[in-house]
Formats: structure tokens, C-alpha cells, sequence
């Protein structure tokens, strides 16, 4: 299994550019996030979702849209970047069974800056 | 809201030395608390996980402990290795119905030989 991967690994966009975060698991897990990592912080939680067509608002939405068409993929979508969204992103899974021992799996990040 | 600190936000040490390090969190009503490294430029891998009716879970060199009452949890690792200078971040999950985590900021260890 690839298990949580992510592209592009590095972008460089212009204030007001549009770009989407790409974001698969092959884990068949259920449930899926978008986290923000901003330097010496720890991660925000941007978006998630507990199923195909279910996604939900987290700690830190605003400039930022997510669709969940399949169980697999989980895309992020910069409508108008801004240099505050200059950060590291990262997308994890879960199996989303409800159990107590369950974690999240993490892919290895998008570093992305705003110019 | 859930807040979660960690301290301290740095830590060097000499190869050899046992340390530990601390994570401290405000809402009791946890469901697990988890202990994951970071290696620069990579993301997440998970070491730990303490479900909220347990107290302690150990991998090798590593044991994290989970006291509720109190809001906290610590990490400590035996025998510190250069190999496990990381960053190692805590997080709570408060909703098993979303398995949504609530990060501390980070203790950036350094081991030196």
C-alpha cells in the first residue's frame, strides 16, 4: 500500500492564484483531513470528512473549499491565495470505525508559499 | 475549547540520557491521546496511542502515560539516540465519531553524541 500520498510536494503561487491540493489514501479508510502547519506550531485542522459527499468545517476553513467524490480522494482548493496561507499541509486518514485505538496515517506534506 | 501545550518547546541532551517529555491538555473529556514524530521536511508517523480507559503504553525504548484527572501526559524515552532527534507533537481526540485531533505545538529534541 502507497498509503496517504499528496502532490505537488512544492508550490510557489502569486497572491490571488487558485490551486488544488491533491490527496489519496488507499487504506479504504473512512474518514479524512486537511491540516495547516505553520512554522514552530502545531497543526490546525482546516477540513474534514467521514465519508464520500460528507465534509465538515474545522479549526481553520476560511480560504479554503473540499469535495470528497470518492472514498479515496480528498482534494483542497485555494480559491484566492493569500501570502497568510503560506504553510505546510498536510492530509491524513483514518479508519473511522469509532474505536478508541484507531489513528491517523499522514502523508508527507505540501509546502506551499504565497508570493 | 481543548488547548494543548507542550513543554518544553525545545530540549538538547548528551546520547545516553533518559528524558521525558510533557504535554498538557484542558478538557478532560478525551478519547485518546496520541504521541507522533516529525522528522523535518516529512510528515507525521505515530508512536503512541493511550485510549482514554488506559493509563500508559509502552514501544521499546518509549513509554507514554495518560493521567486525566490532572490533564496531562508525558513521554519518555530511554537511552536517548542521535536517531531520535525529532520533533514529537501530542494530540487529543475528543470525538470518536470523527477521530478529529487537537495538536500542542511541539518539543523539538536534539540528542548529540
Amino acid at each position: 500500500n502507497a498509503g496517504v500520498t499528496q502532490t505537488p510536494k512544492f508550490r510557489i503561487l502569486k497572491i490571488g492564484q487558485s490551486m488544488t491540493l491533491q490527496c489519496a489514501q488507499d487504506m479504504n479508510h473512512n474518514y479524512m483531513y486537511w491540516y495547516r502547519q505553520d512554522p514552530g506550531m502545531g497543526l490546525k485542522l482546516i477540513y474534514y470528512s467521514v465519508g464520500a459527499g460528507i465534509t465538515d468545517k474545522g479549526e481553520v476553513p476560511n480560504g479554503y473549499n473540499v469535495s470528497r467524490s470518492t472514498t479515496e480522494d480528498f482534494p483542497l482548493r485555494l480559491e484566492l491565495a493569500a501570502p497568510s496561507q503560506t504553510s505546510v499541509y498536510f492530509c491524513a486518514s483514518s479508519l473511522g470505525l469509532g474505536r478508541a485505538e484507531d489513528t491517523q496515517y499522514f502523508g508527507p506534506g505540501t509546502r506551499l508559499t504565497v508570493l | 475549547k481543548q488547548e494543548v501545550t507542550q513543554i518544553p518547546a525545545a530540549l538538547s541532551v548528551p546520547e545516553g540520557e533518559n528524558l521525558v517529555l510533557n504535554c498538557s491538555f484542558t478538557d478532560s473529556a478525551i478519547y485518546n491521546l496520541q504521541w507522533f514524530r516529525q522528522d523535518p521536511g516529512k510528515g507525521l508517523t505515530s508512536l503512541l496511542l493511550i485510549q482514554s480507559s488506559q493509563r500508559e503504553q509502552t514501544s521499546g525504548r518509549l513509554n507514554a502515560s495518560l493521567d486525566k484527572s490532572s490533564g496531562r501526559s508525558t513521554l519518555y524515552i530511554a537511552a536517548s539516540q542521535p536517531g531520535d532527534s525529532a520533533t514529537y507533537l501530542c494530540a487529543g481526540a475528543q470525538s470518536y465519531n470523527t477521530d478529529k485531533l487537537i495538536f500542542g505545538t511541539g518539543t523539538r529534541l536534539q540528542v548529540f553524541p
